[in-house]
C-alpha cells in the first residue's frame, strides 16, 4: 500500500535551517509529483508547491520562494523541504502529499517545525 | 492566488444533510473540472474525500456527494453522523497549472 513516512518533529531557533524528509513506499516514486502542504496552528492549508520526481522540476507557489527549496534523493524514494533563515512565523505542520492526477491522494503523517528562541 | 471561498461554520443534526460551498474563479473552480474534497480530523492529516468535482475514492462513503454549477463546487454530506465532525477543505487546479486550497469549513454535528 501506498505509504508517505515523514520525519520527525524539529524546535530551531530563529534564523536556522530545517530539512524534513518524506518517504515514499509502495508505488514506483518517479512516476507521481510530490506536493508541500502547509497549516500553521489553528489555520487551513496551504499549497506551498511541488516537485516532478522523474525530473526533479520544483513550482512553488506565491510566499514560498527563496526561503523554500524542495529537493529529491531517488535512490531511496525519499523527497525533501529544506526552510532557511528561519521565522516565529514558519512555525506549523508540514505535510508532502502525493498526486493522484489533480487531486492530492495519499499525505504523510505531518511534521510539526516549532521555531522559537 | 487567493484561497477558495468556503463558509467558516455548518453544522446539522444526526441524519440530516448538509452542503458545503466553495467560490473561486473562472480560472480555477470555474475553469476546470478538477475540483477535490479532503476532510481533516483534529491531530490528522487530510483524507481525500471527493475527487474531479464528483469521484469518490474507493473506501469512501456513499454519503458524500460532490458538484459544481459555475465557479462554485459542493460538498454534501447526506445522513450526517457523528463522525463527520471535522474540518473540510475543497481545492481547485488553477489556470497557472498551481494549486489552491479553501478558507476551510467545521462541520458540527448537533
Amino acid at each position: 500500500q501506498v505509504q508517505l513516512v515523514q520525519s520527525g518533529s524539529e524546535l530551531k531557533k530563529p534564523g536556522a535551517s530545517v530539512k524534513v524528509s518524506c518517504k515514499a513506499s509502495g508505488y514506483t516514486f518517479t512516476s507521481y509529483g510530490l506536493n508541500w502542504v502547509r497549516q500553521a496552528p489553528g489555520q487551513g492549508l496551504e499549497w506551498m508547491g511541488w516537485i516532478t520526481t522523474n525530473t526533479g522540476n520544483p513550482t512553488y507557489a506565491q510566499g514560498f520562494t527563496g526561503r523554500f527549496v524542495f529537493s529529491l534523493d531517488t535512490s531511496v524514494s525519499t523527497a525533501y523541504l529544506q526552510i532557511s533563515s528561519l521565522k516565529a512565523e514558519d512555525t506549523a505542520v508540514y505535510y508532502c502529499a502525493r498526486d493522484g492526477g489533480y487531486d492530492l491522494r495519499y499525505w504523510g503523517q505531518g511534521t510539526l517545525v516549532t521555531v522559537s528562541s | 492566488q487567493s484561497a477558495l471561498t468556503q463558509p467558516a461554520s455548518v453544522s446539522g443534526s444526526p441524519g440530516q444533510s448538509i452542503t458545503i460551498s466553495c467560490t473561486g474563479t473562472s480560472s480555477d473552480v470555474g475553469g476546470y473540472n478538477y475540483v477535490s474534497w479532503y476532510q481533516q480530523h483534529p491531530g490528522k492529516a487530510p483524507k481525500l474525500m471527493i475527487s474531479d468535482v464528483s469521484n469518490r475514492p474507493s473506501g469512501v462513503s456513499h454519503r458524500f456527494s460532490g458538484s459544481k454549477s459555475g465557479n462554485t463546487a459542493s460538498l454534501t454530506l447526506s445522513g450526517l453522523q457523528a463522525e463527520d465532525e471535522a474540518d473540510y477543505y475543497c481545492s481547485s487546479y488553477t489556470s497557472s497549472s498551481t494549486r489552491v486550497f479553501g478558507t476551510g469549513t467545521k462541520v458540527t454535528v448537533l
